[in-house]
């Protein structure tokens, strides 16, 4: 069984700080994505990630997949209290299309 | 653009009432259709995924089942509630083939009395 463990479980942060938040696993994926998911909603889609040390940035997000394909971390710059929100890894392995998803990273940015 | 819609987005059920929760994906064809249910500080659990019609794989036995009856509509059913399927569900689809991310609609929140 896959497992992706996301760290912190739990962050709260003050406007305009950095931060960053980890998914880590012993299994190697083939692709890596990273969702936001706010209360009552279902999860967005922020980024896929599918080449060993790839980095994507979306604004003030950075997104960075490990050279090994086993574990991720999302950077965000400048903090927002719109950033609030459960941030999900899901890991994609096998060809149908099966994900194995994190607990998720709970972001509250106080104003 | 696709769109996927889920109904309703609540839900109010007596404990051995009859279920039926209702997905469609619109502007895509022959999508991968999944449900998951998501428990706090559990994550999402996969329930069922579907890669064509009438066809399903169930991925945690339960009293619960799913239908693919169309291309792009997946249904998730009971025949009778337990106080135990209380939770968020979610249903999702992805484009075929390898590395395709998945795409959720805004879920269920399904509460047994």
């Amino acid at each position: 069984t896959q497992l992706l463990e996301q760290s912190p479980q739990f962050l709260s942060i003050q406007e305009g700080e950095n931060l960053t938040v980890y998914c880590n696993s012993s299994s190697v994926f083939s692709s890596l994505q990273w969702y936001r998911q706010e209360p009552g909603e279902g999860p967005v889609l922020l980024v896929t990630v599918v080449t060993g040390g790839e980095v994507k940035k979306l604004k003030r997000l950075t997104f960075q997949f490990g050279d090994a394909r086993k574990d991720s971390s999302l950077h965000i710059t400048a903090a927002q209290p719109g950033d609030t929100g459960l941030y999900l890894c899901a890991g994609g392995a096998g060809g149908y299309q099966k994900v194995t998803f994190g607990i998720g990273t709970k972001l509250q940015v106080i104003p | 653009s696709q769109t996927i819609h889920q109904w309703p987005a609540t839900l109010v059920q007596p404990v051995g009432s009859p279920l039926s929760l209702e997905c469609t994906v619109e502007g895509t064809s022959n999508p991968n259709l999944y449900w998951y249910r998501q428990a706090a500080g559990r994550g999402l659990q996969l329930l069922f995924y579907s890669v064509g019609i009438g066809q399903i794989s169930s991925e945690v036995p339960q009293n619960l089942s799913a239908s693919r009856p169309q291309d792009r509509q997946f249904i998730l059913s009971s025949k009778k509630l337990l106080l135990s399927d209380s939770g968020f569900y979610l249903c999702a689809w992805s484009r075929p083939g390898t590395n395709q991310p998945q795409h959720f609609g805004d879920g269920t929140r399904l509460s047994i009395l």
